[in-house]
């Protein structure tokens, strides 16, 4: 049975320092890795997606790593801001396309300005 | 990116009665759908997955009886919560997947309260 463990469980760093936010995955045989952002009693937004044969991702601010062997992927966000204030979701898809995603519990990320 | 429309946003009710969520997907075919649920500072956890025209797959120690699936079309699936009770209130979101594209596409969510 697939888990996947984020942690921090919650982080706060000042206004300009870069993020690092982990997440760990039990069962190597992942499909693809999504990294999400939820703000407070919103849905998810999707910020990167990176296929099981890819190393990385990225998307302006943002850098997603994949060590698949390792079970590990680190989401990176450069010059953090205090929009860049949420919680933070890795998911994985475990053996094919079109199977469930399983959740980390989040990292709740505070940008103080 | 694919856009996923939930309805009602946010609703509250009587313990008892029963509530309908639908889940739309607005500008591509779905041909499967996962209702997750999120108790508050939790991770999601998926409920079922629905496939379009088939019965839904539940996860483990979800009740299929009281949270009945529909997934009538490619665009539409609708989970109905009956008998709803205050254990119940939850944040439900759902993600559709479109057939040859590996992204989910999550929903905005619906916030249940139940008095």
């Amino acid at each position: 049975k697939q888990e996947v463990t984020q942690i921090p469980a919650a982080l706060s760093v000042p206004e300009g320092e870069n993020l690092v936010l982990n997440c760990s995955f039990t069962d190597s045989a992942i499909y693809n890795l999504q990294w999400f952002r939820q703000d407070p009693g919103k849905g998810l937004t999707s910020l990167l997606l990176i296929q099981s044969s890819q190393r990385e991702q990225t998307s302006g601010r943002l850098n997603a790593s994949l060590d698949k062997s390792s079970g590990r992927s680190t989401l990176y966000i450069a010059a953090s801001q205090p929009g860049d204030s949420a919680t933070y979701l890795c998911a994985v898809t475990t053996g094919a396309a079109g199977n469930k995603l399983t959740f980390g519990g989040g990292t709740r990320v505070l940008v103080k300005p | 990116g694919a856009v996923v429309s939930q309805h009602p946003s946010r609703v509250i009710c009587k313990s008892g009665t029963s509530v309908k969520i639908e889940c739309r997907s607005l500008d591509f075919q779905a041909t499967t759908m996962f209702w997750y649920r999120q108790f508050p500072k939790q991770s999601l956890m998926l409920m079922a997955t629905s496939n379009e025209g088939s019965k839904a797959t539940y996860e483990q120690g979800v009740e299929k009886d009281k949270f009945l699936i529909n997934h009538a079309s490619l665009t539409l699936s609708t989970l109905t919560v009956t008998s709803a009770h205050p254990e119940d209130s939850s944040f439900y979101i759902c993600s559709s997947l479109a057939g040859g594209v590996d992204e989910q596409f999550f929903g905005p969510g619906t916030r249940l309260t139940v008095l």
